[in-house]
């Protein structure tokens, strides 16, 4: 079936330190995959997303770009700030599902 | 406001009550979606619905009801509430089955 592994938290870095947190998925066909973001006591966000193979999606200076090849969505930051400490979901939707599948998310922590 | 809202924010309750957890979206989406969110699990599913009046089982759906006669409202009843369902509880929606889902900010739910 479908499924989204992530890394394993908690990450913790400096403030502007290059972030990477690592993605693969397990999908028949072409899903679409997204980076959803969580603040402490909120809801996700959508951070970003991609729909087809190669695209890369960007928002608040963060990037993935989906990679059919790896089965992979990485998410990377060149410099977080403080503010970029949440948890991190990848997640995917296959057009023929029509329900989100989640990552157990990445807890990230920066420090100043 | 529009948006997708969530009530109550937070509920303690006693083991063997039954509780509603309400969630309404302003934007007509079809689709809508409980999910619950532990520690060590992410994000599971709990039931969704395609449609008014049409509602499907998700990946934890034992101990819990949906129902769905209006589009804008999916309301989630614990029937006889357990320790085991204490748990931050998100709705989302989504215009289709196959875009992005758009969350409320959660219900934290403690079962005493």
């Amino acid at each position: 079936g479908n499924s989204v592994t992530q890394m394993e938290g908690p990450v913790t870095l400096s403030e502007e330190a290059f972030l990477t947190i690592n993605c693969t998925y397990t999908a028949t066909g072409y899903p679409s995959l997204f980076w959803y973001v969580q603040y402490p006591g909120e809801g996700l966000q959508l951070l970003l997303k991609a729909t087809k193979a190669d695209d890369k999606g960007s928002n608040k200076g963060f990037e993935a770009t989906y990679r059919k090849e790896t089965t992979s969505f990485h998410l990377e930051k060149g410099s977080v700030q403080v503010s970029d400490s949440a948890v991190y979901f990848c997640a995917l939707l296959h057009s023929s599902a029509s329900k989100i599948i989640f990552g157990s998310g990445t807890r990230l922590s920066i420090r100043p | 406001d529009a948006g997708i809202t969530q009530s109550p924010r937070y509920k303690i309750t006693e083991t063997g009550r039954q509780v509603t957890l309400m969630c309404h979206q302003t934007w007509s989406h079809s689709y809508m979606f409980w999910y619950r969110q532990d520690l060590g699990h992410g994000l599971r599913l709990i039931y969704y619905s395609a449609a008014a009046d049409i509602t499907d089982k998700g990946e934890v759906p034992d101990g819990y009801v949906v129902s769905r006669s209006k589009t804008e409202n999916f309301p989630l009843t614990l029937e006889s509430a357990t320790r085991s369902q204490t748990s931050v509880y998100f709705c989302a929606s989504s215009e289709r089955g196959n875009t992005e889902a758009f969350f409320g900010q959660g219900t934290r739910l403690t079962v005493v």
